[in-house]
């Protein structure tokens, strides 16, 4: 099956920093990347989606400047989160797709904490 | 937006059957996915239905019916590894995104 991998698979961070995680598809090309947050206990929820060479569609209420999304490749798409907080802290789920695929392959995920 | 409702939790026995149902009501219904999760991880995929009726693969089993918003995960057998958070997502017409239930934690008990 395709595989998708994030790194770094968890960051400890001082507020007011900013954190890069990264999303690639392994063996398969990505037309479509999603980044998705999820709280403790809580389901996923869609941030932006991403397509390659295009700018990221976020979903509401995601402020598009404090977390910056990237697709520059096929197989690579960037989430950054500036200036981060506290109530920043997440885990952050990303999958990719390629084109008319049923299925989104999901990425093991980045735990997030900002101090 | 989408209303996708599926209950917080289930317990149930090893070697016993649990049935996850999801009630959904979106415009332009375009399929809906199963995904098991486990804490700390990202989910992985269970299964798919677009079309009404019973997809079964393995201990698994998702039902669809279109005309009521319903579907179902059956999972038989259960084995303490089965214990794990169920998302029910939805996926529009014209759009590859999925938007996600609550999820059911189910915990199987010896």
């Amino acid at each position: 099956g395709a595989v998708v991998s994030q790194h770094p698979s968890r960051v400890i961070c001082k507020s007011g920093t900013s954190v890069k995680i990264e999303c690639r598809s392994l063996d398969f090309q990505a037309t479509t990347m999603f980044w998705y947050r999820q709280f403790p206990k809580q389901s996923l929820m869609l941030m932006a989606t991403s397509n390659e060479g295009s700018k990221a569609t976020y979903e509401q209420g995601v402020e598009k400047d404090k977390f910056l999304i990237n697709h520059a490749s096929l197989t690579l798409s960037t989430l950054t989160v500036t200036s981060a907080h506290p109530e920043d802290s997440s885990f952050y789920i990303c999958s990719a797709t390629s084109g008319g695929a049923n299925e989104q392959f999901f990425g093991p995920g980045t735990r997030l904490t900002v101090l | 937006g989408q209303n996708i409702d599926q209950p917080t939790e289930m317990t149930a026995t090893e070697g016993a059957i649990v049935q996850i149902n999801c009630t959904y009501q979106t415009s332009g219904f375009n399929g809906l996915f199963w995904y098991q999760q486990h804490a700390g991880e990202a989910p992985t995929f269970l299964s798919y239905n677009v079309l009404d009726g019973l997809e079964e693969k393995g201990r698994f089993s998702s039902f669809l019916s279109r005309s009521k918003g319903y579907s179902y995960l059956l999972l038989k057998e259960l084995q303490m590894k089965d214990s794990a958070s169920y998302l029910c997502a939805v996926r529009l017409v014209n759009d590859y995104k999925l938007s996600f239930g609550a999820g059911t934690t189910v915990t199987v008990r010896a």
